[in-house]
C-alpha cells in the first residue's frame, strides 16, 4: 500500500497571506495525485489532478506541483472561503488501491 | 448539473447487511467509471470501491473485499454498494464520486452506523 503523509497537520493563515501544504508519498507515484477540499458538513471538491491540472472552477490562486514522491498545493491568498481540510489522493497503480493523505486542516489564524 | 445523490444509510447491528444508493444526474452516467468512498466520523478519506461504465470490471479496497459489492444500473443512472456481515469500524459517511483515478464528483452522502 502507498502511503500518503500530509503536513503539517494544522496550518494557521491570515486571509490574504500564502499557504504551502505538502503531501508525500512512501513511493514513486509520477504525478498520479488529486488534491480535494473539504469544508466542513460537506462533501469533498476536487481541485487538482494530474499533480498541477486545475479542475474545472478551481480558481486560479490554487497552484499544484510536484512529481515522484514530494508534492505542494500553494494557495497563493488565501480567502475566507479557503478555509477548510485539504486531502491528498494517490492514483498510481492498476488495479487501483486509492489512498489519501489524513488531510491539513487550514484555519484562520 | 452534475448531481450524484446518495440514500439508504442508516443504522445496522454488527453482521447485518445495508445497501446504499446513488442516483446520478447531469451527466452521461454509463460513460464513467464510478466510485464509493468513505469517510468515518471525525476521520480522513477512504477509497473503498470503483466500477467500470459497464459494470464488467469492479475493484475494492482490501478491509471490504468479500463483504461489499459495488453495481450499477444504467439504465436508471444508479450506482450501489450492498454491504454485508458489517462491523463497527465500517462506520461512515459513504459518498459516492465520478471518475476512476481523481474524483470530479461527489454526492452529499449517506451515514451508515454499525454498532450494538
Amino acid at each position: 500500500e502507498i502511503v500518503m503523509t500530509q503536513s503539517p497537520a494544522t496550518l494557521s493563515v491570515s486571509p490574504g497571506e500564502r499557504a504551502t501544504l505538502s503531501c508525500r508519498a512512501s513511493q514513486s507515484i509520477s504525478s498520479n495525485l488529486a488534491w480535494y477540499q473539504q469544508k466542513p458538513g460537506q462533501a469533498p471538491r476536487l481541485l487538482i489532478y494530474g499533480a498541477s491540472t486545475r479542475a474545472t472552477a478551481t480558481p486560479a490562486r490554487f497552484s499544484g506541483s510536484g512529481s515522484g514522491t514530494e508534492f505542494t498545493l500553494t494557495i497563493s491568498s488565501l480567502q475566507s472561503e479557503d478555509f477548510a481540510v485539504y486531502y491528498c489522493q494517490q492514483y498510481n497503480k492498476w488495479p487501483p488501491e486509492w489512498t489519501f493523505g489524513q488531510g491539513t486542516k487550514v484555519e484562520i489564524k | 448539473e452534475v448531481q450524484l445523490v446518495e440514500s439508504g444509510g442508516g443504522w445496522v447491528q454488527p453482521g447485518e447487511s445495508l445497501r446504499v444508493s446513488c442516483a446520478a444526474s447531469g451527466f452521461i452516467f454509463s460513460r464513467h467509471w464510478m466510485t464509493w468512498v468513505r469517510q468515518a466520523p471525525g476521520k480522513g478519506l477512504e477509497w473503498v470501491a470503483n466500477i467500470k461504465e459497464d459494470g464488467s470490471d469492479k475493484y475494492y479496497v482490501d478491509s471490504v473485499k468479500g463483504r461489499f459489492t459495488i453495481s450499477r444500473d444504467n439504465a436508471k443512472n444508479s450506482l450501489y454498494l450492498q454491504m454485508n456481515s458489517l462491523r463497527v469500524e465500517d462506520t461512515a459517511v459513504y459518498y459516492c464520486a465520478g471518475g476512476v483515478q481523481e474524483m470530479w464528483a461527489w454526492g452529499q452522502g449517506t451515514l451508515v452506523s454499525v454498532s450494538s
